[in-house]
């Protein structure tokens, strides 16, 4: 079985604090996602990796940076949390091959920016 | 601007009958689609998927519905049980991106009633 963890289920922090989110794999996958959900929007991606090292944009990036200096672990960086970062942080992870490339999702880190 | 839309943010169904979600898209260089299951405080997992090359995907008491021309995508689910109360996601991946990202609608919150 795929087994996608997330090192926090829930997280408090202050505004303008550096939060770091860690998202691990254990499938040797090649592409890793992070998104986030808020009531009504959906799942929004921030970022996707598709090997190591290897970084891309997704639709709402802006207030957020990643790391990927390993295969397995995909970091989620808030250089200086916001209230409006407050949300479910979703990791995912999929491998690079057509009509194998199902998503695994981790449990989620619920933040809430005070 | 919203590539992949699921219009009813809800609906409820008594046990037994027939639960149908849909989802509506817009590019039509969507060339794979998924559908995600969310129960609360848990990450997304995947339920069936199907490529733009079928029209219908089966497996057990789910059946997804693939409308190329009208772009628009149906999960049916029969019978329904109350174990499939959640929310549930569509998604979809652009082949001309190059990439395994995908697309996901804002989620429909699926009741069903025992």
């Amino acid at each position: 079985d795929v087994k996608v963890t997330q090192s926090s289920r829930y997280l408090v922090k202050r505004t303008g604090e550096k939060v770091f989110l860690e998202c691990v794999q254990d499938m040797d996958h090649e592409n890793m996602f992070w998104y986030r959900q808020d009531p009504g929007l959906g799942l929004r991606l921030i970022y996707f990796s598709y090997d190591v090292k290897m970084k891309e944009k997704g639709d709402i990036p802006e207030g957020y940076s990643v790391s990927r200096e390993k295969k397995e672990r995909f970091s989620l960086i808030l250089e200086s949390a916001s209230t409006n970062q407050t949300s479910m942080y979703l990791c995912a992870s999929s491998l690079s091959r057509a009509g194998k490339e199902t998503q695994y999702f981790g449990p989620g880190t619920r933040l809430l920016v005070l | 601007d919203q590539q992949v839309k699921q219009n009813s943010p809800s609906l409820s169904v008594q046990e037994g009958r027939i639960s149908i979600l849909n989802c509506d898209y817009t590019n039509s260089m969507f060339d794979y689609f998924l559908w995600y299951k969310k129960y609360p405080a848990e990450g997304p997992t995947f339920l069936i998927s199907i490529s733009s090359i079928k029209d219908k995907n089966e497996d057990g008491r789910f059946t997804v519905f693939l409308n190329k021309s009208a772009k628009h995508l149906s999960l049916h689910i029969v019978p329904s049980q109350p174990g499939d109360s959640a929310v549930y996601f569509c998604a979809a991946r652009d082949l001309t991106s190059g990439t395994y990202k995908y697309i996901f609608g804002t989620g429909t919150r699926l009741k069903v009633l025992a």
